[in-house]
């Protein structure tokens, strides 16, 4: 089945300590973004690559780093997580003019 | 830079009536536009694609058109049931990443 993985679906952590989400997919696609859903913002964009080893940032990068070292992964890395980085984060894949496909999301608490 | 907006933000209907959710765009210069189903708290489910050469698609009961020199979609839903209950939300494709709207939260009463 083609899909976009996501773990953990859901993760509470401490201020500071870091930590990884990630993302795989299993459609050879080239594109892959992440996103951020807060109430009353929608969805943010994080950041998104275009290709293995090419990444860039989207509107809300600041606190993130990504990496792209595998088609298929798209890692999610918060170093030092802080409370506003509490949200509904999604990680979605496409093929350029095909329509993206996301993940089921990971709901993360930072207290 | 593009920004999407989704009107009405919410919706509340009577089962079995049609409806339509509207999401308008401020640049034209897009690829495709895509309409999403979200389920409170869950993930987002791909409805309809409609690339920029396309006036509309339909799958089901729904039915999506584009206009896109005027910066508009809609997504026409026919004899709506409460198992359409959800929040819709409408996204386009340009030069720039996937932008969304803040989506329609639809209610429908049975």
């Amino acid at each position: 089945e083609a899909q976009v993985t996501q773990n953990p679906r859901y993760l509470i952590t401490v201020t500071g300590k870091k930590l990884t989400v990630t993302c795989s997919q299993n459609m050879n696609h080239e594109y892959m973004s992440w996103y951020r859903q807060d109430p009353g913002l929608g969805l943010r964009q994080i950041y998104y690559s275009m290709n293995v080893e090419v990444t860039d940032k989207g509107d809300v990068p600041e606190g993130y780093k990504v990496s792209r070292k595998e088609k298929r992964n798209f890692p999610l890395i918060l170093e030092s997580p802080s409370p506003n980085q509490t949200s509904l984060y999604f990680c979605a894949s496409s093929q350029q003019g095909y329509g993206y496909t996301f993940g089921s999301g990971t709901r993360l608490t930072v207290v | 830079k593009q920004e999407v907006t989704q009107i009405p933000a919410a919706l509340s209907v009577p089962e079995g009536e049609n409806l339509v959710l509207n999401c308008s765009f401020t640049d034209s210069a897009i690829y495709n536009l895509q309409w999403f189903r979200q389920d409170p708290g869950k993930g987002l489910t791909s409805l309809l694609l409609i690339q920029s050469s396309q006036r509309e698609q339909t799958s089901g009961r729904l039915n999506a058109s584009l206009d896109k020199s005027s910066g508009r979609s809609t997504l026409y839903i026919a004899a709506s049931q409460p198992g359409d209950s959800a929040t819709y939300l409408c996204a386009v494709q340009g030069n720039t990443p996937l932008v969304f709207g803040k989506g329609t939260r639809l209610s429908v009463i049975a």
